[in-house]
């Protein structure tokens, strides 16, 4: 079946720092990828996402590129800020699998913390 | 724009007791619907789902039910709750496209 996997958390970084959060995936089809980030007691905010392979999501400085001979979607972010701290989820859509159902697979998530 | 909502946003309910947490969804028509369960410092677990009026699939086995009685409405109940119920309960929708828009959450503790 499909799975991602997500770099074990949590990471904290300075201010300014570059941010990489890994992202590998399994699926039997070609999945539509994505990033969602969760602010403390809030819900999931899609950040992200690539619908084909070497297609690059990008939104608020974060950065993914969809690598198919890799498996992998990384995050990235050149310059972190404090406001940045959440939860990130990197998640896929496999419409083989899924079918009308639409239903996403989730990474276990990956806390970040940005200090001042 | 669509936007969807969850009520409440917080509850605090004894073991035992039944529970009603509802979700509508605004600004679209016949939208695929979504339960989800997050337990603390855990990822998501996906509860329900439904492709539409009066159907609903399950995910994993519980004490816990999902209706949609009408098209941009999901209700997520249980008759009797059990500790392991606590956690955020969270519902999201999705057409067209395959990313899904989540709500803000409810918090659920049960003591």
């Amino acid at each position: 079946g499909d799975s991602v996997t997500q770099m074990e958390g949590p990471v904290t970084l300075s201010e300014e720092a570059f941010l990489t959060i890994n992202c590998t995936y399994t699926a039997t089809g070609y999945p539509s990828l994505f990033w969602y980030v969760q602010y403390p007691g809030e819900g999931l905010q899609l950040l992200l996402k690539a619908t084909k392979a070497d297609d690059k999501g990008s939104n608020k400085g974060f950065e993914a590129t969809y690598r198919k001979e890799t498996t992998s979607f990384h995050l990235e972010k050149g310059s972190v800020q404090v406001s940045d701290s959440a939860v990130y989820f990197c998640a896929l859509s496999d419409p083989s699998s899924s079918g009308s159902a639409r239903q996403l697979t989730f990474g276990s998530g990956t806390q970040l913390t940005v200090l001042p | 724009s669509q936007t969807i909502h969850q009520w409440p946003a917080t509850l605090v309910q004894p073991v035992g007791s039944p529970l009603s947490l509802e979700c509508t969804v605004e600004g679209t028509s016949n939208p695929n619907l979504y339960w989800y369960r997050q337990a603390a410092g855990r990822g998501l677990q996906l509860l329900f789902y439904s492709v539409g009026i009066g159907q609903i699939s399950s995910e994993v086995p519980q004490n816990l039910s999902a209706s949609r009685p009408q098209d941009r409405q999901f209700i997520l109940s249980s008759k009797k709750l059990l500790l392991s119920d606590s956690g955020f309960y969270l519902c999201a929708w999705t057409k067209g496209g395959y990313e899904q828009y989540f709500g803000p959450g409810t918090r659920l503790t049960v003591t």
